[in-house]
């Protein structure tokens, strides 16, 4: 089975911090992606990525920035956190090629206070 | 720009009862891939079931089955006598089909749907 783990579900923070989200895969996908999940919104994108050191805008990136180091690994930046950030966060991955599907972590819940 | 509408922000039923959720979806490409994610409370999203554009063909899994009409540009899903534990969000997503786009996902909205024992 596809393991999206994220390494935190909950988490505070005070306005202006720096915030890291973390997100690991272990199905050796290509392909990763962040979005945040806010009532009456949906899902929207933050980034992706589907390469090492590579990455795409996603719908929403203002505020945001991201790195992928490793092939497993895909970090979400928050880099001076706004309580307009308060939401959900998750992470998926997927194989690369057409029409696969992406597989989600259990997602994080921040709030900035 | 494509874009995926869910009409139903929440749907409540008794238990037993057949819920169809509705899916409108529109897209400038020829192939496209469409996809429907269930949002348990414990908040993870699960992988439901993949359709691509060329393939019109209605499916059935146990208790599930999705209706993909190329003609409207729907694919609606629905759960045959519903349980407690289908009690959750269900998204309905298309994906561009181009290698270039990553494989990314729009999302609709999302419909609740509470099931009541």
């Amino acid at each position: 089975d596809v393991k999206v783990t994220q390494s935190s579900r909950y988490l505070v923070k005070r306005t202006g911090e720096k915030v890291f989200l973390e997100c690991v895969q272990d199905m050796d996908h290509e392909n990763m992606f962040w979005y945040r999940q806010d009532p009456g919104l949906g899902l929207r994108l933050i980034y992706f990525s589907y390469d090492v050191k590579m990455k795409e805008k996603g719908d929403i990136p203002e505020g945001y920035s991201v790195s992928r180091e490793k092939k497993e690994r895909f970090s979400l930046i928050l880099e001076s956190a706004s309580t307009n950030q308060t939401s959900m966060y998750l992470c998926a991955s997927s194989s690369v090629g057409q029409g696969h599907e992406q597989y989600f972590g259990p997602g994080t819940r921040l709030t900035v206070t | 720009a494509q874009k995926v509408t869910q009409a139903q922000t929440e749907i409540s039923v008794v238990e037993k009862e057949d819920v169809t959720l509705d899916c409108v979806y529109e897209t400038r490409d020829t192939t496209y891939y469409l996809f429907w994610y269930k949002q348990p409370p414990s908040g993870e999203l699960v992988f439901l079931i993949r359709r691509n554009s060329f393939d019109e063909q209605n499916e059935i899994s146990g208790r599930y089955s999705w209706n993909f009409q190329k003609s409207t540009s729907s694919f609606n899903f629905t759960i045959t006598a519903s349980q407690v534990v289908d009690s959750a969000v269900y998204f309905c997503a298309l994906s561009e089909a181009t290698r270039a786009a990553g494989n990314k996902l729009t999302f609709g909205g999302g419909t609740r749907v509470l099931v009541k024992p």
